[in-house]
C-alpha cells in the first residue's frame, strides 16, 4: 500500500518567491497535519485537518503561511514570500480520526530559502 | 516547561545490549502514547504505540508506560547497529501528538 506522498523531495530557491508544497494522505484517512522540523525547534505542528476542514492552524507561523485542503487526497502548503528562516524539512502525515489514531509520516520536503 | 521531555543523548550503548529510551510528559490526561524513530535525513517511522499501563512488547521493543508517574519508555533488546538513529517520544492530547526533541541512540558494533 502506499504511504504517504510528498512532493517536491527538494526544494531550493529565493528569498520572495513562492513555495507550495504537496501532500498525499493515505487512502481513507481523514486526518492530515503539516510538520516543520528544525534542528532548533524539533517537530512543530503548523495545521490539522479533519475532513478536510483546518480544525487548529495556531502553528502557522505568520500569515506568509497557507494550507489547503480541497478534497480528501490533496493538500497543499504554501509559503509567500519565503524567508531563509524558513528553511527547515515539512513533513505530513496521516491518520484516522478515531480509534487509535496512529500518525503515519510522508517522505517530508527539504526547503531551503536563500 | 517542556510537555515531554527527552534526554537528547547520544546514549551509546554495544552492540548486543538493551537500550533503555525514556519520556516523561506532564499532560496527566494523556490517554495515547508513541515511539517513533527517525533516521538521519528520514521522516518518523512509528513502532510502537500504547494506551494502558505496564508493558508492551513487539519483537525486540518493549514500551513500558506509568501513568501515575507520568513516563513511558522504550526498551530495545539485542540492539543492533541498525538501530542507530533518533527515538522521538510522541503523547496525544486531543486530537494532537505532542512530540518530543528526541534521544540519539548509538549502538556500537
Amino acid at each position: 500500500d502506499a504511504g504517504v506522498i510528498q512532493s517536491p523531495r527538494h526544494e531550493v530557491t529565493e528569498m520572495g518567491q513562492e513555495v507550495t508544497l504537496r501532500c498525499k494522505p493515505i487512502s481513507g484517512h481523514n486526518s492530515l497535519f503539516w510538520y516543520r522540523q528544525t534542528m532548533m525547534r524539533g517537530l512543530e505542528l503548523l495545521i490539522y485537518f479533519n475532513n478536510n476542514v483546518p480544525i487548529d492552524d495556531s502553528g502557522m507561523p505568520e500569515d506568509r503561511f497557507s494550507a489547503k485542503m480541497p478534497n480528501a487526497s490533496f493538500s497543499t502548503l504554501k509559503i509567500q514570500p519565503s524567508e531563509p528562516r524558513d528553511s527547515a524539512v515539512y513533513f505530513c502525515a496521516s491518520s484516522l480520526s478515531t480509534g487509535a489514531r496512529e500518525q503515519y509520516f510522508g517522505p517530508g520536503t527539504r526547503l531551503t530559502v536563500t | 516547561q517542556k510537555e515531554v521531555e527527552q534526554n537528547s543523548g547520544p546514549l551509546s550503548v554495544p552492540e548486543g545490549a538493551i537500550a533503555s529510551l525514556n519520556c516523561t510528559y506532564s499532560d496527566r490526561v494523556s490517554q495515547s502514547f508513541f515511539w517513533y524513530r527517525q533516521y538521519s535525513g528520514k521522516s518518523p517511522e512509528l513502532i510502537m504505540s500504547i494506551y494502558s499501563n505496564g508493558d508492551k512488547e513487539d519483537g525486540r521493543f518493549t514500551a513500558q508506560l506509568n501513568k501515575a508517574s507520568q513516563y513511558v519508555s522504550l526498551l530495545i533488546r539485542d540492539s543492533q547497529p541498525s538501530d542507530s538513529a533518533t527515538y522521538l517520544c510522541a503523547v496525544m492530547e486531543a486530537y494532537k501528538y505532542i512530540f518530543g526533541t528526541g534521544t540519539r541512540l548509538k549502538v556500537l558494533a
